[in-house]
């Protein structure tokens, strides 16, 4: 149980073009999904926090109008990037906490791998 | 603010040697701890966790325990194999989960 997937595996898109990366908690239900940003060889940079049904809590330094976040429902968040520049190049990780599980564990996504030419 | 210290890496190790990464924490009130293990090109994966004061975590010969009085989680096992090598992360959580800066563990035949 409580497995999240992530939609696409891999992207690579063109400069200034969007992005849409999907986050699914496929056999629970996750009032609450993270997004995360990891560069190589380094650990995970917390990007926004989003709550079903209202607006995303974004970490001081991320630009909001350029990562768009959606969580619509209970098992799907999404992150655009908009405009996307070669330096938004990175590992981008999803996780979804379950919300009849109390101890704050959250569940992790595979990763997308996007790659701005 | 919360925050993880974690042994810098990289650790590399022959088979069967004893593992100990180390990982300390700073937190107000009473976190939850775990231990994630990232393969090349892959996600997070949970390894072993605690939610409360002298829980010991365990998984796959791993284990951790949640030590308040020394605010450590540190993670250890026996004997190491090949199939072993991955970046490891500690992390605590309250709300947001913060990780440390990983591991990253080499083990040799």
């Amino acid at each position: 149980g409580a497995v999240v997937s992530q939609h696409p595996s891999r992207v690579i898109c063109k400069s200034g073009t969007s992005v849409k990366i999907e986050c699914r908690s496929l056999d629970f239900q996750a009032t609450t999904m993270f997004w995360y940003r990891q560069f190589p060889k380094q650990s995970l940079m917390l990007m926004a926090t989003s709550n079903e049904g209202s607006k995303a809590t974004y970490e001081q330094g991320v630009e909001k109008d350029k990562f768009l976040i959606n969580h619509a429902s209970l098992t799907l968040s999404t992150l655009t990037v908009t405009s996307a520049h070669p330096e938004d190049s990175s590992f981008y990780i999803c996780s979804a906490r379950d919300v009849y599980v109390s101890s704050y564990e959250q569940y992790f996504g595979p990763g997308t791998r996007l790659t701005v030419t | 603010g919360d925050s993880v210290t974690q042994m810098e890496g990289p650790v590399t190790l022959s088979e069967e040697a004893f593992l100990t990464i180390n990982c300390t924490y700073t937190a107000t009130g009473y976190p939850s701890l775990f231990w994630y293990v990232q393969y090349p090109g892959e996600g997070l994966q949970l390894l072993l966790k605690a939610t409360k004061a002298d829980d010991k975590g365990s998984n796959k010969g791993f284990e951790a325990t949640y030590r308040k009085e020394t605010t450590s989680f540190h993670l250890e096992k026996g004997s190491v194999q090949v199939s072993d090598s991955a970046v490891y992360f500690c992390a605590l959580s309250q709300d947001d989960m913060r990780f440390g800066a990983g591991t990253r563990l080499t083990v040799k035949p």
